[in-house]
Parts: C-alpha cells; structure tokens; sequence
C-alpha cells in the first residue's frame, strides 16, 4: 500500500525555537496534504489543508504564522511550528491524498513534539 | 453542533463478544465515511470505508451507514484483545477529501 513517511518522529526543542516536520509520499505524488494535531486523549484536529504550488488553507483558530506550511513537490510537505511554547507540545500527524479512488487517504506514522 | 460525534464512553468487552460503536455527522452532504483504530502513541490506521447505504463487510469487521440518520456504526466480531484500542470515526467534509474526525472511542478487550 501507499505509504507516507514523517521525519522526525519525535523532537524536543526549546520555547522560542522552531521546528520543522516533514512529511513525504514515498511511492505516489499527492497534491493536497493534511496536518493534524492530536492532544492527549483528545481527537484528531485538522489545522491546515496543505495544496502543492499554492498556499496552504488554515482551519479556524489555526495561526498561520505561527504553523508555517509549504508544499513545493508533490511528494512533499512541511510543517513549520515557529517559536514553539510548551502549549505546541503535541502529536503533529501528517495524511496525503492519492486521490487514485477508494480510500485515497494515507497517514503517516506521525511527529511528538515536546517544547521544554 | 460538532461535525461528527462519537459520544459512548469506554467500551469494555470480553474475548468474543461482539464490540459496537456509533457514529453520527452533521453534513448531510458527507460522501465518504471510515473508521480508523488508533493504538495509544501511534498513528491512525484505516479498518473500514463506506460510501453507501448499508452493510459492508470485511473480516470480523462490519460498517454500517444511514445517511437518512446521519449515522454510521462499526461492529467488531469475535473481539480479540489486540482490538483494543481507540476507534476513530471520520467523514469527508468541504471537499478535497478533508477529513473531520470524531473524539473516538476507547474499545477494552477483556481475555
């Protein structure tokens, strides 16, 4: 099946520092990306909608300053958490469309981010 | 209203018995709806999708859709204690295959 790698799968980083997480589709090309952050015990939150050579669109209450996206190959999108606080401590997933029919979507094995 | 809505509580069940979870959406123009499990510290994993009214199958698993009622629910047969897990319910929403995830819920297999 098709797969998609996010890197790193876990970094710590200091308040006030960014960090960056990558997600790539290893073996299909996907013009649109998501990013989801999942708190503890809490559902996955879609925070932006990641399209290949256009702006990123933001869900409400999502700043877009602060969660950089950029998605300048079909096979790759970054996130971006810059001036990272303790409160940007989370489970960062990343899913890829295929868009080849049935399920089309795919998840990678996702990034825990600790801001210390 | 939230999007969609998982709202039991966690469910524990013993070895064998049969696991039933339900979903509701408020989109009544949603198209595409999965279950996913989700393993404690790891990413979602795809057990189901369904696009239409009805049953589908697949293994000891069955989804069930009624887009009259906005609803739809999975069944886990014959529950082993690898099922357990949180399950999540999500449904494609505003186009571009946009996923909107319920809080899930937490399924105990119990040997």
């Amino acid at each position: 099946g098709a797969v998609v790698s996010q890197h790193p799968s876990r970094v710590i980083c200091k308040s006030g520092t960014s960090v960056k997480i990558e997600c790539r589709s290893l073996d299909f090309q996907a013009t649109t990306m998501f990013w989801y952050r999942q708190f503890p015990k809490q559902s996955l939150m879609l925070m932006a909608t990641s399209n290949e050579g256009s702006k990123a669109t933001y869900e409400q209450g999502v700043e877009k300053d602060k969660f950089l996206i950029n998605h300048a190959s079909l096979t790759l999108s970054t996130l971006t958490v810059t001036s990272a606080h303790p409160e940007d401590s989370s489970f960062y997933i990343c899913s890829a469309d295929s868009g080849t029919g049935g399920n089309t979507i795919y998840f990678g094995e996702g990034s825990w981010l600790t801001v210390v | 209203q939230k999007e969609v809505e998982q709202n039991s509580g966690p469910l524990s069940v013993p070895e064998g018995a049969i696991a039933s979870l339900n979903c509701t959406y408020s989109d009544r123009g949603s198209q595409s709806f999965f279950w996913y499990r989700q393993y404690s510290g790891k990413s979602p994993e795809l057990i189901m999708f369904i696009y239409s009214n009805g049953d589908k199958e697949d293994g000891r698993f069955t989804a069930q859709l009624n887009k009259a009622s906005q609803y739809v629910s999975l069944l886990i047969r014959d529950s082993q204690p690898s099922d357990s897990a949180t399950y999540l319910c999500a449904v494609t929403a505003g186009g571009n295959n946009r996923l909107a995830f319920g809080k899930g819920n937490q399924v105990v297999v119990i040997p």
